[in-house]
């Protein structure tokens, strides 16, 4: 079946600084990419929209300075979570359409701590 | 725009108890509807999905769903719970307008499971 490849899993990083997360589709071409953002004990917040080859789509309320997406391939979307504070620290989830049967395919996470 | 309702935050059952998980939704067509489960700290699993057809869907670990237009509902049922079911349980709906669908999950069920 579709897979999509998350990393890191887990990254701790000094508030100031930026991380990558990385979500690639292993077996499959995934035109869109969907970003989500989970804080402990609540539900999956959509983020952004990415697109391949053009500009993410970022929900209301979303800073797109901040969280700089990237689609450059059919492939492999990035978030870059710039200058991190602690209030960054939550759990990423990337998304993918499979293309077939309109199912979608979630990595596995990131878990982001800011100190 | 489509939205996802959880009425219950928590539900608790005893194991081997039947189950049921409510999920209402809002949206102006026909949606695409899923039923995902989450461990703590892990990513996402599908469970089951409705795209149309049959109302009455099939899922892995013994779980289904109903998908009912008049009531707006999505309710996911399991007759006979096991300890390992405890985690938390997101209804989503999608929708297809163009490639920039996404879906949308509603807030969360976390199950727990009496001894």
């Amino acid at each position: 079946g579709a897979v999509v490849s998350q990393h890191p899993s887990w990254v701790i990083c000094k508030s100031g600084t930026s991380v990558k997360i990385e979500c690639r589709s292993l077996d499959f071409q995934a035109t869109t990419m969907f970003w989500y953002r989970q804080f402990p004990k609540q539900s999956l917040m959509l983020m952004a929209t990415s697109n391949e080859g053009s500009k993410a789509t970022y929900e209301q309320g979303v800073e797109k300075d901040k969280f700089l997406i990237n689609h450059a391939s059919l492939t492999l979307s990035t978030l870059t979570v710039t200058s991190a504070h602690p209030e960054d620290s939550s759990f990423y989830i990337c998304s993918a359409r499979t293309g077939q049967g309109r199912g979608y395919t979630f990595g596995s996470g990131t878990r982001l701590t800011v100190v | 725009a489509q939205s996802v309702t959880q009425p219950d935050i928590h539900i608790t059952v005893s194991e081997g108890a039947s189950l049921e998980l409510r999920c209402n939704y809002s949206y102006g067509a026909t949606p695409y509807l899923f039923w995902y489960v989450q461990s703590p700290g892990q990513g996402l699993q599908l469970l089951l999905k409705y795209f149309s057809g049959d109302t009455l869907v099939q899922g892995i670990k013994g779980f289904e769903a109903e998908f009912k237009r008049s009531q707006s509902s999505f309710n996911l049922r399991k007759p006979s719970v096991h300890w390992s079911d405890a985690a938390e349980y997101f209804c989503a709906v999608g929708a297809e307008k163009n490639r920039d669908d996404k879906i949308i999950f509603g807030k969360g069920t976390r199950l727990h499971i009496l001894p």
